[in-house]
């Protein structure tokens, strides 16, 4: 079975920039959560799609979106990038709307110049 | 809100040594715990996980935490570490009223270094 897919796996871009990136998760999981990787900041919870429904949300500005389609591949969007938003981006599925285990994707590192 | 605290930031040891990665969590509600663990440019594996029930769980790879209520203490051990297991250990923890562990506080990590 193949694991959580996050493409692109670099990208850079410039400052007011946005940038899309996507996750495809686990065959049959319908759940997919996004979190922000950086050395000062650690591992930090971004939201959460189930069945194409935002279902939690972290405390990010509103410059960071995302969304679920209904084959449960989600994208999430950064607009206006700052530079602060260099960072590694992790995607996670779950199997279904209580579970209790996340499998993690490799990450989209993204850049910002 | 949760929050996770792990004392060392990095963690030097030899191989074949025990070792013990320390976590510390507080919240005002029960929480799920968790260990996972991250490689060199790859995203994070699950070590294991409390749920309920006993509170020595077992993991993969030789790995073992216990969960002690009265210290809100998870600590991660394995009793002979190899080479392989030179990696970052992140601690995490999920409110257990939202009926998912989808929503994770990590800890800012331990750098477990594992020499000859």
């Amino acid at each position: 079975k193949a694991g959580v897919t996050q493409t692109p796996r670099y990208l850079i871009k410039t400052r007011g920039q946005q940038v899309t990136l996507s996750c495809s998760p686990i065959s049959g999981h319908r759940s997919v959560s996004w979190y922000q990787q950086t050395p000062g900041q650690g591992l930090q919870f971004l939201f959460e799609y189930f069945s194409e429904t935002q279902r939690n949300k972290g405390n990010f500005p509103g410059r960071f979106s995302g969304r679920q389609f209904s084959n449960s591949r989600s994208e999430m969007n950064v607009s206006t990038l700052e530079l602060g938003d260099s960072a590694l981006y992790l995607c996670a599925s779950s199997l279904m709307g209580t579970s209790y285990e996340q499998y993690f994707g490799p990450g989209t590192r993204l850049t910002v110049t | 809100a949760q929050s996770v605290t792990q004392l060392d930031s990095q963690v030097p040891v030899f191989e074949e040594a025990p070792v013990e990665l320390r976590c510390n969590y507080s919240s005002s509600v029960s929480v799920y715990l968790f260990w996972y663990v991250q490689y060199p440019n790859q995203g994070l594996q699950l070590l294991l996980k409390y749920l309920s029930g006993s509170t020595l769980v077992k993991g993969i790879n030789g790995f073992e935490a216990e969960f002690n209520k009265s210290q809100t203490s998870f600590h991660l051990r394995k009793p002979s570490v190899h080479i392989s297991d030179t990696a970052e250990y992140f601690c995490a923890v999920s409110d257990r009223s939202g009926g998912t562990a989808s929503k994770l506080t990590f800890g800012t990590g331990t750098r477990l270094q594992v020499t000859l």
